[in-house]
């Protein structure tokens, strides 16, 4: 199975400063297709997890242009420019390149 | 716009059963492959088991296999979970989703020992 591991797995931020959280894979996510399947998902206290991120770069239908993704092979980072107060959450990257898919363990977002 | 909307979840005792159901629109059900997924009280997600569009290749986290099984029925838009020999282990809230498009609001299982 392929590990995912995310770093910080807690991230105390200001209002208005960068987030950046790491996810770093146990194997290259490059699928033989040529794509990269790596979410990221944003979960906020007492709802379902959202999708921010698809095949590692490229930003879900309404999720405003402050989240960013970038990364490949088995390095992975999800960059929030200014951090607003909703985006206070846990923070999730997943494979889905290969099965079983999995999930790294979250990354806490607060805000100081 | 994906909307998918989970059903079926309840209280069971330990070895009974479940089937749950995730209704879907807003897109060609047909061509996606679908996913449940759960998240225990207080814990991280954990991917339970996907299957392709035709319904032809499915695949089972080894902690469900042999007791979850996972169907759809493309002609009603609607994905399945059929849960058996349940376990404590198996209290979680369970999701439906596209994984690249779009997640449910879940559905909570409670298994009682």
């Amino acid at each position: 199975d392929i590990v995912m591991t995310q770093t910080p797995l807690s991230s105390p931020v200001t209002l208005g400063q960068p987030a950046s959280i790491s996810c770093r894979s146990s194997q290259s996510l490059v699928h033989s297709d040529g794509n990269t399947y790596l979410n990221w998902l944003q979960q906020r206290p007492g709802q379902p997890p959202r999708l921010l991120i698809y095949k590692s770069s490229n930003r879900f239908s309404g999720v405003p242009d402050r989240f960013s993704g970038s990364g490949a092979g088995t390095d992975f980072t999800l960059k929030i420019s200014r951090v607003e107060a909703e985006d206070v959450g846990v923070y999730y990257c997943m494979q889905a390149t290969q099965f079983p898919y999995t999930f790294g363990q979250g990354t806490k977002l607060e805000i100081k | 716009e994906v909307q998918l909307l989970e059903s079926g979840g309840g209280l069971v005792q330990s070895g009974g059963s479940l089937r749950l159901s995730c209704a879907a629109s807003g897109f060609i059900f047909s061509t996606y492959t679908m996913t449940w997924v759960r998240q225990a009280p207080g814990m991280g997600l954990e991917w339970v088991s996907s299957i392709r569009g035709s319904g032809d290749s499915t695949f089972y986290a080894d902690s469900v296999k042999g007791r979850f099984t996972i169907s759809r029925d493309n002609s009603k838009n609607t994905l399945y979970l059929q849960m058996n020999s349940l376990r404590a282990e198996d209290t979680a809230l369970y999701y439906c989703a596209t994984i690249s498009s779009g997640w449910g609001q879940g559905t909570l299982v409670i298994v009682t020992s």
